[in-house]
């Protein structure tokens, strides 16, 4: 069964100090790799999409990494600002039955960071 | 940008009424999807349409129904409201249609049912 597990679930650092946080996943054949950010009452927010092991995305403090059985997203240096929620999804690769772009979510891990 | 519009952010109602909740998107996606979103059990999937006039159920569809007569929009039809789908409802839509990738999201409703 395809599944998206993140730690940890939740994450306190203060500004500056720098972290990751960890999305493994099993999936038969992986499609995509995809990034959110969501802040409290709002729509996730799309950050990046990681296709094959090896690939790195950078946006700002964020720096996004893939191996074959998971990803990590690197915050460098966080601000209060970063304080949000972050969303780790797959697709797996289209041949099974009822795939047709649907993504599969992890439950995600809650940063804050205190100035 | 690629703007996911919902009609209401936030949403009352109340126990066996009729929900219509609309969502336009504004890039030509051809995938569109409804979630919910609950504290401790993440994203599910309710329903998703990859073309207009076609629909497939996502992993919690039971009470839940959907419409996409135009490709911009889709709606999500609770029938007879319960108070077990007080939720955050949430529309995405993505450009690839089977291929999919990643997906964009709208503000979201809140509804709640008394």
């Amino acid at each position: 069964e395809d599944q998206v597990t993140q730690s940890p679930e939740a994450l306190r650092l203060q500004e500056g100090e720098s972290s990751s946080l960890n999305c493994s996943y099993t999936v038969s054949g992986l499609r995509g790799l995809f990034w959110y950010r969501q802040d409290p009452g709002k729509g996730p927010e799309f950050l990046f999409t990681l296709y094959s092991a090896g690939e790195e995305k950078e946006k700002e403090r964020l720096k996004a990494t893939l191996t074959k059985k998971e990803s990590f997203l690197h915050i460098t240096a966080p601000k209060p600002e970063d304080s949000a929620t972050y969303l780790c999804a797959v697709q797996a690769r289209l041949g099974g039955s009822g795939n047709t772009g649907k993504l599969i979510f992890g439950q995600g891990t809650t940063l804050q960071v205190k100035p | 940008d690629v703007k996911v519009t919902q009609s209401s952010r936030y949403l009352v109602k109340r126990t066996g009424e009729k929900v219509f909740l609309e969502c336009v998107q504004d890039m030509d996606h051809e995938n569109m999807f409804w979630y919910r979103q609950d504290p401790g059990l993440g994203l599910r999937l309710i329903y998703f349409s990859y073309d207009v006039k076609m629909k497939e159920k996502g992993d919690i569809p039971e009470g839940y129904s959907v419409s996409r007569e135009k490709k911009e929009r889709f709606s999500l039809i609770l029938e007879s409201a319960s108070t077990n789908q007080t939720s955050m409802y949430l529309c995405a839509s993505s450009p690839h249609g089977l291929v999919g990738g990643e997906q964009y999201f709208g503000p979201g409703t809140r509804l709640t049912v008394t």
